[in-house]
């Protein structure tokens, strides 16, 4: 079945520095890619997602990189800031499933 | 506003004490489910459902039961509660198939 890795497990950037999470998956049938944050004691939530018919997609800081071939998609988040501090999770879909696959998570840490 | 809402937010009870977590949405959504979150194990998925009386196991369906009634209802039951089941819950729900657009705020359980 579907795997998904993710990492770094953990990641620490200076304030205002660029930071990329990478996840690679196992199942070239997967087609939707989403990306999760998790802020400490609150509920994921939804950032930004990609299916596998778009190379990139863009919202603000936020942008998401898809490479089919080798098969692993990227989080990226340009000029940090201290609330982006967070657990980032992504996950893999195969087409018509009900069920996600999730990555391990990446635990951001923004420097002051 | 659109939300999940989930009760109780904590809940401390004891060994084979019956339980119920509820979780309703207020945007239409087919698609509802239950997490499980544990340090180092991350979001496992109990169970989902894809409209009215149509549910499915995810990968950790043992000891719970859920029903779906109702479009916007969709709670989790434990019948005999263990300590394994000490965990922190979240209920999900979508639009679309494949994703979770919206994560309810959590449910804290601890089971003595």
């Amino acid at each position: 079945g579907e795997n998904v890795e993710q990492h770094p497990s953990t990641l620490s950037v200076q304030e205002g520095d660029s930071a990329v999470i990478k996840c690679t998956y196992s199942d070239s049938a997967s087609n939707y890619f989403p990306w999760y944050k998790q802020e400490l004691g609150k509920r994921p939530q939804l950032i930004i997602d990609i299916r596998s018919n778009v190379g990139e997609k863009k919202d603000q800081r936020i942008a998401v990189t898809l490479n089919k071939t080798a098969k692993h998609f990227s989080l990226h988040i340009t000029e940090t800031q201290p609330e982006d501090s967070a657990v980032y999770f992504c996950a893999a879909n195969l087409a018509g499933n009900y069920q996600l696959i999730w990555g391990a998570g990446t635990k951001l840490i923004i420097k002051p | 506003e659109a939300q999940v809402t989930q009760n109780p937010r904590y809940l401390i009870t004891v060994t084979g004490k019956k339980l119920t977590v509820t979780c309703s949405q207020n945007m239409n959504h087919e698609y509802m489910s239950w997490y499980r979150q544990d340090p180092g194990l991350g979001l496992r998925q109990i169970y989902y459902s894809m409209n009215v009386e149509v549910t499915d196991k995810g990968d950790v369906p043992e000891g719970y039961k859920v029903s779906r009634k109702e479009k916007r209802n969709f709670p989790l039951i434990l019948e005999s509660p263990s300590p394994n089941q000490t965990s922190l819950y979240f209920c999900a729900s979508s639009f679309l198939r494949g994703t979770w657009q919206y994560f309810g705020p959590g449910t804290r359980l601890t089971v003595t």
